[in-house]
């Protein structure tokens, strides 16, 4: 069965940092781009950052270039975000998602999402 | 490139047949998927390509369109598919989302 896992989430202050983790089962997660989504409070879905298969290429939403880090470890089946600099604006629930094979031709779409951790900025 | 959806909301019947549009602010070919969220769940990939209906999603789902303009086709509105509804352009990072069109029920 194919599945995703995050962790992390919570509470945290304004300016503090947190990590995030999901974990995969059930396909061969080193063959596939990884995505992170979040959502805020009553808004809609934003794109945050993709990965690579291998980890080499990684691409970042303007709002959180620079503060958040996407990463993976292939050999734990686990992607990875950092995030520093934390603002209320980064209150939301936060969904790793798989995305295409490393052949596909094109970003592609996110066929399997986790249930999502939810991180709180509040002081 | 900024995406567009339209209705914002509807309101709809069981039964009805239903039209979302999606549009985008530059071509985008056909690199646009479609996702359904519930209330509380993660979202889920109904269309991709525009057109392609994901494994396992009902037949009375269907996407259409190229260029900019898009649009998600319910045939016959099931008690299940009272949501909202997203499109996502996967032509060029960052891989916007529309802002949402959420389906009521009337």
């Amino acid at each position: 069965q194919v599945q995703l896992v995050e962790s992390g989430g919570g509470v945290v202050q304004p300016g503090r940092s947190l990590r995030l983790s999901c974990v995969a089962s059930g396909f061969p997660f080193s063959s596939y781009t990884m995505h992170w989504v979040r959502q805020a409070p009553g808004k809609g879905l934003e794109w945050l950052t993709l990965t690579s298969y291998d980890g080499v290429n990684k691409y970042y939403a303007e709002s959180v270039k620079g503060r958040f880090t996407i990463s993976r470890d292939n050999s734990r089946n686990t992607l990875y975000l950092e995030m520093n600099s934390l603002g209320y604006e980064d209150t939301a629930v936060y969904y790793c998602a798989k995305g295409v094979m490393w052949n596909f031709p094109g970003l592609g779409y996110k066929d399997v999402w986790g249930k999502g951790t939810a991180v709180t900025v509040s002081s | 490139i900024q995406m567009t959806q339209s209705p914002p909301s509807l309101s709809a019947s069981v039964g009805d047949r239903v039209t979302i549009t999606c549009r985008a602010s530059q071509n985008i070919i056909n690199y646009l998927n479609w996702y359904q969220q519930k209330p509380g769940k993660a979202p889920n990939l109904l269309i991709y390509g525009a057109s392609t209906l994901q494994s396992g999603v009902p037949s009375r789902f269907s996407g259409s369109g190229s260029g900019t303009d898009f649009t998600l086709t319910i045939s016959s509105l099931q008690p299940e598919d009272f949501a909202t509804y997203y499109c996502q352009e996967s032509y060029s990072m960052p891989m916007t989302f529309g802002p949402g069109t959420k389906v009521n029920i009337k």
